[in-house]
């Protein structure tokens, strides 16, 4: 079974452009999640979907970040615009249902901001 | 402020030893508490989870302990293996959110 897929699996860009980070979930699966993974804040929740809507974006840093979730196949992480501050490996995660069920992580997008 | 902590950054283990890495954490809402292992250039894997209401889960060499008294969990990997080596990561969960420890580091020495 495919796993949480993730893409890019790199990203280098210059401070400014948009960034668009993308993440397919395991079939199923109805809630999803992103993080962000750096070696100050370690793994840092970052906002999570339940049944496509969006249920806690505490985590989510400043408007420059945003996540959209149209359907229940695909999600998406976007920066506008992006800061070297925003390096990091962002990872994706999703899970059934249900109290106590684990989250399953994709192999994360390793972004680097010039 | 920190609600899952793990105080150790590495650990070195002799294979074929017991491995024993620590979390303690702040917050009584926590319902489940999960271990996460992590190879570089991966996303985090999912090893064993304990419910807050047991005080022992196991699954073959992997062992989670919970005692709630003192807001700790440990997971027992037993005996070591070369492959065990990578970062690992206690969890908790209140709801659908994971709160992650900062990670312990593991070496298996052959």
């Amino acid at each position: 079974d495919a796993g949480v897929i993730q893409s890019p699996r790199h990203e280098v860009t210059e401070m400014g452009q948009e960034v668009t980070l993308r993440c397919k979930p395991i079939s199923g699966h109805n809630s999803l999640f992103w993080y962000r993974q750096t070696m100050m804040r370690g793994l840092e929740l970052l906002i999570y979907f339940n049944n496509n809507v969006p249920i806690d974006d505490s985590g989510m840093p400043e408007d420059r970040f945003s996540a959209k979730m149209p359907n229940a196949s695909f999600s998406t992480l976007k920066i506008q615009p992006s800061e070297p501050r925003d390096s990091a490996v962002y990872f994706c995660a999703s899970k059934p249902t249900g109290s106590g069920q684990p989250q399953h992580f994709g192999d994360g997008t390793r972004l680097s901001i010039l | 402020d920190q609600q899952v902590k793990q105080n150790s950054p590495s650990l070195s283990v002799q294979e074929g030893r017991i491995s024993i890495l620590n979390c303690d954490y702040t917050n009584s809402m926590f319902d489940y508490f999960l271990w996460y292992k992590k190879y570089p250039a991966e996303g985090p894997t999912f090893l064993i989870s304990i419910s807050s209401i047991k005080d022992k889960n196991e699954d073959g060499r992997f062992t989670v302990f919970l005692n709630k008294s003192a807001k700790h969990l440990s997971l027992h990997i037993v005996p070591s293996q070369p492959g065990d080596s990578a970062v690992y990561f206690c969890a908790a969960s209140e709801g659908e959110k994971l709160t992650f420890g900062t990670g312990t580091r593991l070496t298996i020495i052959p």
